[in-house]
């Protein structure tokens, strides 16, 4: 059983660029939730797919979106790079029911550090 | 809303002592409550959660943690610190049983004196 697996480990990009962070969810999974970790904070909940559609979002602006494939992996991507955008990106997987009620514990990936120059 | 404040960003302690990482939460329904490790340039690890019955929750690495709804709090504790416990921790709290959808604390970043 494999993990949860990101990509790249590490990118640099400038202002006003635009970025495409990946995420494998662990084997059996089925919901994949995106965070926003920047330097001495906390992670911050960005948004969350299930089943390939938008199942929650946090308080990020619309030039954050993301993706979910048939596998269940997942493309987080912002546009319009800002500096403060800097950040460690982190996916997290977990397995929901049928009826998108019960979750199981949900895992964290290793993260993708974005620095925007 | 749900929020989290964890009092202390830095915490020193000795090989051997006891380790107290304090949390609060703000919830205006019942919290499903979190604590986790992250270890330098490595993703978050789950320690403890607390979402009904027993409020003393033991974690793994001999870590545990006691909700007080009382005091709104959900400290984690561990008897004897070691070397490798050296890590941040974070609190969480969830809207749901699941641990997902989480809103953390700033952190506490813990620092083992040998």
């Amino acid at each position: 059983e494999t993990g949860v697996t990101q990509s790249p480990t590490h990118l640099i990009k400038t202002r006003g660029q635009q970025v495409t962070l990946r995420c494998s969810s662990q084997s059996g999974h089925n919901t994949v939730s995106w965070y926003q970790q920047a330097l001495g904070q906390g992670p911050q909940f960005i948004f969350q797919y299930y089943r390939e559609e938008e199942n929650g979002r946090g308080n990020f602006p619309p030039r954050f979106s993301g993706l979910q494939f048939p596998n269940y992996s997942s493309e987080l991507n912002v546009n319009a790079l800002e500096l403060d955008d800097s950040a460690l990106y982190l996916c997290a997987s977990s397995s929901k029911g049928i009826a998108g009620g019960r979750v199981n514990e949900q895992f964290f990936g290793p993260g993708t550090r974005l620095t925007v120059l | 809303a749900q929020s989290v404040t964890q009092l202390g960003s830095h915490v020193s302690v000795s090989e051997g002592a006891l380790v107290l990482l304090r949390c609060n939460y703000s919830s205006s329904v019942p919290p499903y409550l979190f604590w986790y490790v992250q270890y330098p340039n490595q993703g978050l690890q789950l320690l403890l959660k607390y979402t009904t019955g027993a409020t003393l929750v033991k974690g793994i690495n001999g870590f545990e943690a006691e909700f007080k709804k009382s005091e709104t709090s959900f400290h984690l504790t561990k008897p004897s610190a070691h070397m490798s416990d050296a890590a941040e921790y974070f609190c969480a709290v969830s809207p749901n049983f699941g641990n997902e959808k989480l809103t953390f604390g700033t952190g506490t970043r813990l620092t083992i004196i040998p």
